[in-house]
């Protein structure tokens, strides 16, 4: 079965620094994994995700993640982090029924 | 182009009644999946919805939930006998296709409370 583990609920980073949210996934098949982000009071939506054609993606905001197998991981980073970033972070693996296995989350705190 | 809509987007209601949740897909999309979403158990897939073929359920927490989807389209996901820990925020999300490669999209969700 497919499930993925995020570490650390909460990450807390100054305005301007590197943001890396981690999450490593455990898969009996290749992965489809994804990130997605909630903003306060909003719905999830996509920052990007992985499908076996390139390691590196790259999503909006200026996000990306590198999909590692021999770590199984895919972590998700920001060069530099803005007040706006501030929200909740979901990774997320495709399970057998299609559906979406998600993380605990991180929840993401910007710091001016 | 309109995403999905969920309604309503609170409900408050009293433990033992029954609460239906709509969820409006964007148009086009053959797949529909509801998923829960409530303190200390992050996000959990409910029920999944392809064409014509048959749901899987295999997430339903109990058989106090049900799930239909009319003419491929609105889905109505409903809770009979509400209990407290139903409480949460319900999260639809739709896809063009079942495949894993496709994008879900989700609704802003209906958040429940049952006193």
């Amino acid at each position: 079965a497919q499930s993925v583990t995020q570490l650390g609920s909460h990450v807390s980073v100054s305005e301007g620094a590197l943001v890396l949210l981690r999450c490593n996934y455990s898969s009996s098949v290749p992965p489809y994994l994804f990130w997605y982000v909630q903003y306060p009071n909003q719905g999830l939506q996509l920052l990007l995700k992985y499908t076996s054609a390139a390691t590196l993606v790259k999503g909006i905001n200026g996000f990306e993640a590198e999909f590692k197998k021999s770590e199984t991981s895919f972590h998700l980073t920001k060069p530099s982090a803005h007040m706006s970033d501030a929200a909740e972070y979901f990774c997320a693996v495709r399970g057998n029924n299609n559906d979406m296995r998600f993380g605990a989350g991180t929840r993401l705190t910007v710091k001016p | 182009g309109a995403g999905v809509s969920q309604s309503p987007s609170n409900k408050v209601t009293e433990k033992g009644k029954d609460v239906e949740l709509r969820c409006d897909p964007i148009s086009g999309h053959t797949a529909l999946y509801w998923y829960r979403q409530s303190l200390g158990q992050g996000l959990e897939f409910l029920i999944y919805f392809q064409g014509n073929s048959a749901p899987d359920k295999s997430g339903l927490p109990s058989d106090r939930f049900s799930a239909e989807r009319t003419g491929g389209s609105v889905s109505t996901l409903t809770i009979q006998r509400t209990q407290q820990e139903d409480s949460a925020v319900y999260l639809c999300a739709s896809s063009l296709g079942g495949g894993p490669h496709n994008e879900q999209f989700f609704g802003p969700g209906t958040r429940l409370t049952v006193l």
